[in-house]
């Protein structure tokens, strides 16, 4: 089946402090790519569509300017958490769109689990 | 998109069947139903899709009604590795996944 991976799979900073987090297919080609947030004992909440090569589509409530996405390559989107802080803390989730496949289907990465002192 | 609405926990036995169910029924004509879990701690693992026809795979069976207003998930012999949240989301096409809650379902020995 289809790999996405994530990295760094947890991560600790400092409030205040900007926290990059990569998402990859890793066996095929993803123009769409997804951020989630998911807070204990909670389902996910979608955070942002991340389009290759274009701006991304932020969610009602959650801040563009906060939560940098890029996805610079068709593998590869990244989410940037700019000023930390402990209320940021959050397992982030990443998601990527196949569509080589008969029909569209969207894989999950494990997750990064990020803790802001 | 269309809401789903699942129990909130089942329990099943190891070895024998889960049928988790979920009720779609403002679902529209082009919408598919997916299902996906998650283990704790981790990613959601996608399950299987459908549209009309019942679908099988090496993981479940998805059961869609005639009218499409409700399926069943089938896990035919559950393991206790199957224990986890499982996410019903009915999506169009190209439209981004949005979770509800889900029916955590607890298999036991």
């Amino acid at each position: 089946g289809a790999v996405v991976s994530q990295h760094p799979s947890w991560v600790i900073c400092k409030s205040g402090t900007s926290v990059k987090i990569e998402c990859r297919s890793l066996d095929f080609q993803a123009t769409t790519m997804f951020w989630y947030r998911q807070f204990p004992k909670q389902s996910l909440m979608l955070m942002a569509t991340s389009n290759e090569g274009s701006k991304a589509t932020y969610e009602q409530g959650v801040e563009k300017d906060k939560f940098l996405i890029n996805h610079a390559s068709l593998t590869l989107s990244t989410l940037t958490v700019t000023s930390a802080h402990p209320e940021d803390s959050s397992f982030y989730i990443c998601s990527a769109r196949d569509q080589t496949r008969l029909t569209d289907t969207q894989y999950f990465g494990p997750g990064t689990r990020l803790t802001v002192l | 998109d269309a809401k789903t609405t699942q129990p909130t926990s089942m329990d099943c036995a190891e070895g024998r069947a889960a049928n988790l169910p979920c009720n779609h029924s403002t679902i529209s004509g082009n919408e598919y139903v997916y299902w996906y879990r998650q283990i704790h701690s981790q990613g959601p693992q996608y399950i299987i899709h459908g549209l009309k026809n019942n679908e099988t795979n090496e993981m479940a069976s998805l059961i869609i009604t005639e009218d499409r207003k409700s399926s069943t998930l089938i896990l035919p012999h559950a393991t206790l590795r199957d224990t986890a949240v499982y996410y019903c989301i009915v999506r169009w096409d190209t439209d981004k996944l949005i979770f509800g809650t889900g029916t955590r379902l607890q298999v036991f020995p």
